[in-house]
């Protein structure tokens, strides 16, 4: 099993619609969580920690669900400029080494 | 303010050679992160040096090799080319070398070996 999981996707929405990413990973001492967002032939960009209580900014929410092992990215209204790839980063207690899961691609088409 | 700044961007190798790619941090960052990421995939973790010291090492072979610089700024050396080596190679810094802090990445070099 790898480490961190993601669906490749691509998921395919509609403007406005609600979409919704899940990330696993193995490593149950992991300890701190993050989104990357990356367009294409770009660098990745912090979208937004994921802390244990949840965490909101505008139409994004992210998830932490630790007895199952997994978070989650929930877009609200998606918009055009949303189309990018989702990196799910995982760290575990103490690692320098950060792991990232191989991202989930996101469309939204008119 | 200068974000991370990488170079070469674009670098084309044969087979066997050697390459030196280069990564100057955000100004006040003192770790720098490498990371190799192949079409498809997510960035793969290489090393991290924080105040010069290698605080964590990927799974690559012994061809791959980094220092850091009194200035914070960083080499990344890849000896020995193979093909599977083609990717674009990313340098992240960050303020401390933890990783629950957020890292800013470089625009990366795509190297690519022929």
């Amino acid at each position: 099993r790898k480490e961190v999981e993601q669906d490749p996707g691509p998921f395919n929405v509609p403007e406005g619609a609600t979409v919704a990413f899940n990330c696993t990973y193995s490593n149950s001492a992991s300890q701190s969580f993050f989104w990357y967002r990356q367009d294409c032939r770009k660098e990745p960009k912090l979208l937004m920690s994921v802390y244990s209580s949840g965490n909101e900014d505008g139409r994004f929410t992210a998830q932490l669900n630790r007895a199952s092992q997994y978070i989650s990215l929930l877009i609200r209204d998606s918009k055009l400029s949303d189309s990018a790839t989702y990196l799910c980063v995982v760290n575990g207690r103490g690692s320098y080494i950060p792991t990232f899961g191989r991202g989930t691609s996101l469309i939204v088409h008119p | 303010d200068a974000g991370v700044t990488q170079s070469p961007t674009h670098l084309i190798k044969t087979r066997g050679q050697q390459v030196t790619l280069r990564c100057s941090p955000i100004s006040g960052h003192k770790s720098v992160s490498w990371y190799q990421q192949v079409l498809g995939q997510g960035p793969q973790f290489i090393f991290q040096y924080y105040e010069k010291e290698e605080r964590g090492r990927g799974n690559f072979p012994d061809r791959f090799s980094a220092r850091q610089f009194p200035n914070y700024s960083s080499e990344l050396n890849v000896n020995a080319l193979l093909l599977g080596d083609s990717a674009l190679y990313l340098c992240a810094s960050s303020l401390v070398g933890q990783g629950g802090t957020e890292a800013f990445f470089g625009q990366g070099t795509r190297l690519t070996v022929v």
